[in-house]
């Protein structure tokens, strides 16, 4: 079965600054997903990004940029240049050959 | 294109009752997920349904079902609701199983008393 582990609750940035959520997982497929998405206060999750297992380049899209290890089996996801908007718990999520198995996420304030 | 929508968005039910959410998928989308989420157990995973068959089933009680019909609508039954059901009730869908992203409705936000 899959874990996540989130280990950020909580954190609280000034607007402008980077923040890197951190995830760690356990998976026992050899080939999997990593998924990002984040809750914003409406409630509703948004799909961020996808990675699969087979390819560790770590990309950047817009403000947002990803880096995954497989050998760490770590997942984190970077904002740059953060935004008041982008105020939301985040979640981490890896799917392989079951379904999502999302972790407790990190509630991402960011103050004006 | 229209996203997930879900009927009811808020509901209030007696201990006891039995109630049944709705989901519409997006358009093209055959795979249906459902996910229950509450403050202490945070987001699990009820089911998942693809071309009207469940393919997975989470970890919770005979008193969650769920189906799918043939135009990838889903609906989910909670029957003889307890306390501990109040929770809000996520759907999601996507074009198949696995690595495909999902995508989320609003939620149905089920309160029990």
């Amino acid at each position: 079965a899959q874990k996540v582990t989130q280990a950020q609750t909580e954190i609280s940035v000034v607007e402008k600054e980077d923040v890197t959520l951190d995830c760690v997982y356990e998976t026992r497929d050899t080939t999997y997903y990593l998924f990002w998405y984040k809750q914003p206060p409406s409630g509703e999750l948004v799909f961020l990004i996808r990675r699969n297992s087979f390819d560790e380049q770590n990309e950047i899209s817009g403000r947002y940029s990803w880096n995954f290890q497989k050998s760490t089996s770590s997942f984190n996801f970077t904002i740059t240049a953060s935004q008041v908007v982008d105020s939301a718990v985040y979640f981490c999520a890896p799917s392989g050959n079951t379904p999502l198995v999302f972790g407790k996420g990190t509630r991402l304030s960011v103050i004006a | 294109k229209a996203g997930v929508t879900q009927t009811p968005r808020y509901l209030i039910k007696t201990r006891g009752q039995q109630v049944t959410l709705s989901c519409s998928p997006i358009s093209g989308h055959r795979s249906v997920s459902w996910y229950q989420q509450t403050p202490g157990q945070g987001l699990q995973f009820l089911f998942e349904y693809f071309s009207e068959t469940q393919r997975n089933k989470g970890n919770f009680p005979g008193r969650f079902s769920g189906r799918q019909f043939s135009n990838s609508r889903s609906e989910m039954n909670v029957s003889t609701l307890e306390l501990g059901d109040s929770a809000l009730y996520l759907c999601a869908s996507s074009l198949g199983q696995g690595h495909y992203e999902q995508y989320f409705g609003p939620g149905t936000r089920l309160t029990v008393t």
